[in-house]
């Protein structure tokens, strides 16, 4: 079976400091991958997605920048991190060589910016 | 462009009650849908599916219909529990040709709380 990961599960980091989360796949391979943000009482926003190594796409201007080193691994990282960064992080994944839809999403980080 | 419309919450109710959280979308072709739940502090869940008009997305006792002609995916339970209590969110995936394959569009999300 399938499972992704998350860490860390919880970050509390200065304004200015950089940031790296990492999520990683399990039991498949070849994952669309995806890096969501959500704010405090508000719904998802999609930042980046992979279909490939090395294959990223932006959603929405920011601070923030996603990498995939390798096949089941998706980075989200940040040289300077803003106060307006702190939210909580989701990673998710779906399968890349079929039509299905659904994405399964890891356990999130939660990251506070002080 | 594509959107869900989510009710605003948070809903409250007593247990055994029955629940809807209405959610509309606006969608070019034919769009999967989904209710994903949130329960507190964790990652979202896919909770149930629907690919095709007038099909019915069920699981643990939830369930919701895709209706075209309402642009309408509904969730509703006959009788809630404490257990329930979580947020929930409705998704739309891009549909073939239309750009945003593989792509969820959600709701806000709506917050049910459940009262023993």
């Amino acid at each position: 079976s399938q499972t992704i990961h998350q860490w860390p599960a919880t970050l509390v980091q200065p304004v200015g400091s950089p940031l790296s989360l990492e999520c990683t796949v399990e039991g498949t391979s070849n994952p669309n991958l995806y890096w969501y943000r959500q704010a405090a009482g508000r719904g998802l926003q999609l930042l980046f997605y992979s279909v490939g190594i090395g294959q990223i796409s932006s959603e929405v201007p920011q601070n923030l920048s996603a990498s995939r080193p390798q096949d089941r691994q998706f980075i989200l990282s940040s040289k300077k991190l803003l106060l307006s960064d702190s939210g909580f992080y989701l990673c998710a994944w779906s399968q890349g060589d079929t039509m299905t839809d659904e994405q399964y999403f890891g356990p999130g980080t939660r990251l506070t910016v002080t | 462009g594509n959107s869900v419309t989510q009710m605003e919450g948070p809903v409250t109710l007593s247990e055994e009650a029955f629940l809807t959280i209405n959610c509309t979308y606006t969608a070019t072709g034919y769009p999967s849908l989904f209710w994903y739940v949130q329960y507190p502090g964790e990652g979202l869940q896919l909770l149930l599916k629907a690919t095709k008009a007038d099909d019915k997305g069920s699981n643990k006792g939830f369930e919701a219909t895709y209706r075209k002609e309402t642009t309408s995916f509904h969730l509703e339970k006959g009788s809630v529990q404490v257990s329930d209590s979580a947020v929930y969110f409705c998704a739309l995936s891009g549909s073939l040709g239309s750009g945003n394959t593989g792509k969820l569009i959600f709701g806000q999300g709506t917050t049910l709380q459940v009262k023993p």
